[in-house]
């Protein structure tokens, strides 16, 4: 258990809905991170926030958002749902690090996923 | 973008064998890390390399940073079944402030008991 939670597991839609992804990071982690992996793709980074704001942004399509919120839990939103969003949206948080006289928050601990079914 | 290249794709190994991986880049990278992925799980962190030649291990798992910056080594050492899954490769981009991770396209380790 990687102290990474993410609700729901499970999630079937239809084409053109809009769903909401919940992710809380582990306690005391402030980052937050959104990934994609579907089979073609592997893992694709989409966005990130750190203490409730975003720090940087990937590969992420414009009718997708996220937000972090002041309890560090954060939400992905997808909208105008297509057949090739349906992926595995994993959330990962990370705190930092240091080794080698360097800090970083490169050591990212993932949740469960939630995967993600659009018919 | 950077780019992480694994092989092999997959492998098919007895119990009892060791198993060696490695993941390579066009690119420098500061960090490597090592990721497990189990069917239907998020992905584990196994093991994080911070420096060039360096050397870790997690039990019977090592890993090593290539002195080039530019690949890194997993071993599994006496193979089990338990060992099956994806092992992903990372390095993140740590530019501006964001550690995002990008990812190779994963070894997928089969263990014949």
């Amino acid at each position: 258990d990687s102290g990474v939670t993410q609700t729901p597991k499970h999630l079937i839609t239809a084409t053109g809905q809009r769903v909401t992804l919940r992710c809380s990071p582990r306690s005391g982690d402030l980052s937050v991170y959104w990934y994609q992996q579907s089979l073609d793709q592997g893992l694709q980074f989409l966005i990130q926030y750190y203490n409730g704001e975003e720090r940087a942004k990937g590969n992420i399509l414009e009718r997708f958002s996220a937000q972090q919120f002041p309890d560090l839990h954060s939400e992905l939103n997808l909208s105008s749902l297509e057949l090739g969003d349906s992926a595995l949206y994993f959330c990962a948080s990370s705190v930092a690090t240091y080794r080698w006289g360097v800090w970083s928050y490169n050591e990212q601990f993932f949740g469960p996923g939630t995967r993600l079914t659009v018919l | 973008g950077q780019q992480l290249n694994q092989s092999p794709q997959s492998m098919f190994i007895q119990e009892g064998e060791d198993v060696s991986m490695n993941c390579t880049s066009s690119s420098i990278f500061n960090t490597w890390l090592w990721y497990k992925q189990e069917p239907g799980e998020g992905p584990v962190l196994l093991i994080a390399l911070y420096k060039a030649g360096e050397l870790t291990s997690n039990g019977r798992l090592t890993a090593q940073f290539g002195i080039t910056r530019k690949d890194s080594f997993l071993n599994i050492s006496a193979s089990i079944p338990s060992d099956v899954g994806i092992y992903f490769c990372a390095g993140p981009d740590s530019g501006a402030g964001s550690y995002q991770l990008t990812f190779g396209k994963g070894t997928k380790l089969s263990v014949i008991p």
